[in-house]
């Protein structure tokens, strides 16, 4: 079975602080993303991840990076929290271009920023 | 630029009835697919279903099944036999065949009454 993990259940951080959400995959996907869900609007992709140091913005970016520095991690960064980012975060992983393409899902981290 | 619709915010069935879910998508590619996922309360979002727009069958998986219509653009879950596991939010998505990007509706609330 595919396992997504991501580092925190919940977290509480505030204003202004660095925050770093982790999430690592065992299956050797090459494909990794960050999505943020909030009521009423889905899930909305931050940023994704195709390949080791590669990255592309999503639909949301702004104030938010990425790193993917091995194949298994990527980590979601925000440089400077702010109440608005208080959230859920959802990691997922896949394969690339496969027939596949399912999407597996992390836990979720819940991120309140006071 | 491809969009998911979900009209309908929340939902309720009777258990052991059957409920459908609504699901409508914009985009002017012609090869895609289409998902149907599952959140249940505080646990982790699994695939529900898939279905490949070049295939005229409905996909079914035991007790769900979907309406794919690629004319009208609609891809709607029937959940037959509704259990109280079935309880959750569900998403519908889409993803080009040649992405890796999905695009998520912002879901359907369902709750399966005893």
């Amino acid at each position: 079975d595919v396992k997504v993990t991501q580092s925190s259940r919940y977290l509480v951080k505030r204003t202004g602080e660095k925050v770093f959400l982790e999430c690592v995959q065992d299956m050797d996907h090459e494909n990794m993303f960050w999505y943020r869900q909030d009521p009423g609007l889905g899930l909305r992709l931050i940023y994704f991840s195709y390949d080791v140091k590669m990255k592309e913005k999503g639909d949301i970016p702004e104030g938010y990076s990425v790193s993917r520095e091995k194949k298994e991690r990527f980590s979601l960064i925000l440089e400077s929290a702010s109440t608005n980012q208080t959230s859920m975060y959802l990691c997922a992983s896949s394969l690339f271009q496969t027939r596949i393409h399912e999407q597996y899902f992390g836990p979720g981290t819940r991120l309140t920023v006071t | 630029a491809q969009t998911v619709t979900q009209s309908q915010p929340e939902m309720s069935v009777q258990e052991a009835e059957t409920v459908t879910l609504s699901c409508t998508y914009d985009t002017s590619e012609s090869n895609y697919y289409l998902f149907w996922y599952k959140q249940p309360p505080s646990r982790q979002m699994i695939l529900v279903i898939r279905q490949e727009a070049y295939k005229q069958q409905n996909a079914t998986e035991n007790r769900f099944s979907v309406n794919f219509q690629k004319a009208a653009k609609s891809f709607s879950l029937k959940i037959s036999d509704s259990q109280l596991g079935d309880t959750a939010m569900y998403f519908c998505a889409f993803m080009k065949r040649d992405g890796n990007q999905f695009y998520f509706g912002t879901g359907t609330s369902l709750t399966v009454i005893p």
